[in-house]
């Protein structure tokens, strides 16, 4: 098995850049997916392949890939971007779904 | 409008048995793989099983192998999860999820979730 790993918190003022990163070996292969998660709700998809978004999500959220690592970028954060952010990606067969630690952001 | 809705949660003894669904509507079910997700107590995300729009393909992560059982019934646009000798580790949240349309094992609408609480 792998992981993907991520930074355990963020911290950034109203208005600023967040970046949250996602490391693993496998991520030159396969793509990464990036979920937001508030506290006492479902998940909700903000990136999939690695820098697509889906429409519902602000254009302020975009993904981006090198190498080993991809990133969650949130320009202009806003206070209601502060949540649980989570990485996802799969082992190099396509079958088992790995998700990583999670960060927390916190907006100051 | 989509919506994923779970029911089947409870409090279970250690050792013992319980059968989640997923209820779903606004989208044509049969076309679409799914999967269960959960997530402990102030945990992180853990994906369950995956099940494929047809149910033919089914796969499990390694830590319910052999303990989980998911299907589906296309006919009556439902998801289930069978988990047999369930340990205090299996308590969490049990979220359905719906596949993205090009590649399943990314997941673009999940239910509310239904809380497990294996104790004694």
């Amino acid at each position: 098995s792998y992981e993907l790993t991520q930074p355990p918190s963020v911290s950034v003022s109203p208005g600023q850049t967040a970046r949250i990163t996602c490391s693993a070996d496998t991520l030159p292969e396969q793509y990464a997916y990036w979920y937001q998660q508030k506290p006492g709700q479902a998940p909700v998809l903000v990136i999939y392949k690695d820098t697509e978004r889906p429409s519902r999500i602000p254009e302020r959220f975009s993904g981006s890939s090198s190498g080993t690592t991809v990133t969650l970028t949130i320009r202009g954060v806003q206070a209601e971007d502060e949540a649980d952010y989570y990485c996802q990606s799969t082992d190099r067969s396509g079958t088992s779904v790995i998700f990583g630690g999670g960060t927390k952001l916190a907006v100051l | 409008e989509v919506q994923l809705v779970e029911s089947g949660g409870g409090l279970v003894q250690p050792g013992g048995s319980l059968r989640l669904s997923c209820a779903v509507s606004g989208f044509p079910f049969s076309s679409y793989e799914m999967s269960w997700v959960r997530q402990a107590p102030g945990k992180g995300l853990r994906w369950v099983a995956h099940i494929s729009d047809s149910g033919r393909s089914i796969d499990y992560a390694d830590s319910v192998k052999g303990r989980a059982t998911i299907s589906r019934d296309n006919a009556k646009n439902s998801l289930y999860l069978q988990m047999t000798s369930l340990r205090a580790e299996d308590t969490a949240v049990y979220y359905c999820a719906r596949g993205h349309i090009l590649t399943g094992r990314v997941f673009d609408y999940w239910g509310q979730g239904t809380l497990v609480t294996v104790s004694s």
